[in-house]
């Protein structure tokens, strides 16, 4: 069975600093997805950035960006130029590259951004 | 946009009462999900859908059962309430494999 590891339960930033959230997984497929979800504070989850483990180059999504170490099982977030807005919860999610859709989440960080 | 929606966002219900959760996507997804979250626990599967009167148990569908009549709608049934299913419970949908789940907004239940 996968896992996924977030060990920062919680972190805060200044406003307009960058900060990276941590995240390791174990698992013995070769081929899968790593999503970041985002959950701000009484709203809806949404996805943020998701990458291919086949794919070499980190992806990227405006300020977001990640740090895939496939060899350590890493997938690390980094949040550049921070807003009040990134204020959120942040869930870690792994999808094994073949048969259902279920998704194995982490237990989250709490990210919050001092303005 | 996609939009899921969830019939409630707050529910207080008694111990032994039977609580339906309705979500709706209008997207024409496949795939159907429930899932419910603990501080500290992430987001646990309890149940997932693929296709219309399709189900499979996620990790944690003790206590639980679902619906899936209509392809836009999958609810989550929880026949005979406890405390400990007071809990937020999310519902998601996805179309394409590995493309990622839309979320709806959650509901928040207290068994009481």
């Amino acid at each position: 069975a996968q896992t996924v590891t977030q060990s920062q339960p919680e972190m805060s930033v200044q406003e307009a600093e960058t900060v990276t959230l941590s995240c390791t997984y174990d698992t013995s497929e070769n081929n899968y997805y790593l999503f970041w979800y985002k959950q701000p504070p009484s709203r809806q989850m949404i996805l943020v950035i998701r990458q291919e483990a086949y794919k070499q180059q980190n992806a990227t999504e405006n300020r977001f960006s990640v740090n895939f170490q496939k060899a350590a099982k890493s997938f690390s977030l980094k949040i550049s130029d921070s807003q009040l807005g990134d204020t959120a919860m942040y869930f870690c999610a792994f999808l094994r590259g073949f048969g259902n859709e279920k998704l194995t989440f982490g237990t989250g960080t709490r990210l919050t951004i001092i303005p | 946009d996609v939009k899921v929606t969830q019939s409630s966002r707050y529910l207080v219900k008694r111990t032994g009462e039977k609580v339906f959760l309705e979500c709706v996507q209008d997207m024409d997804h496949e795939n159907m999900f429930w899932y419910r979250q603990d501080p500290g626990l992430g987001l646990r599967l309890i149940y997932f859908s693929y296709d219309v009167k399709m189900k499979e148990k996620g990790d944690i569908p003790e206590g639980y059962s679902v619906s899936r009549e209509k392809k836009e709608r999958f609810s989550l049934i929880l026949e005979s309430a406890s405390t400990n299913q007071t809990s937020m419970y999310l519902c998601a949908s996805s179309l394409d494999f590995g493309q990622g789940q839309y979320f709806g907004p959650g509901t928040r239940l207290l068994v009481l």
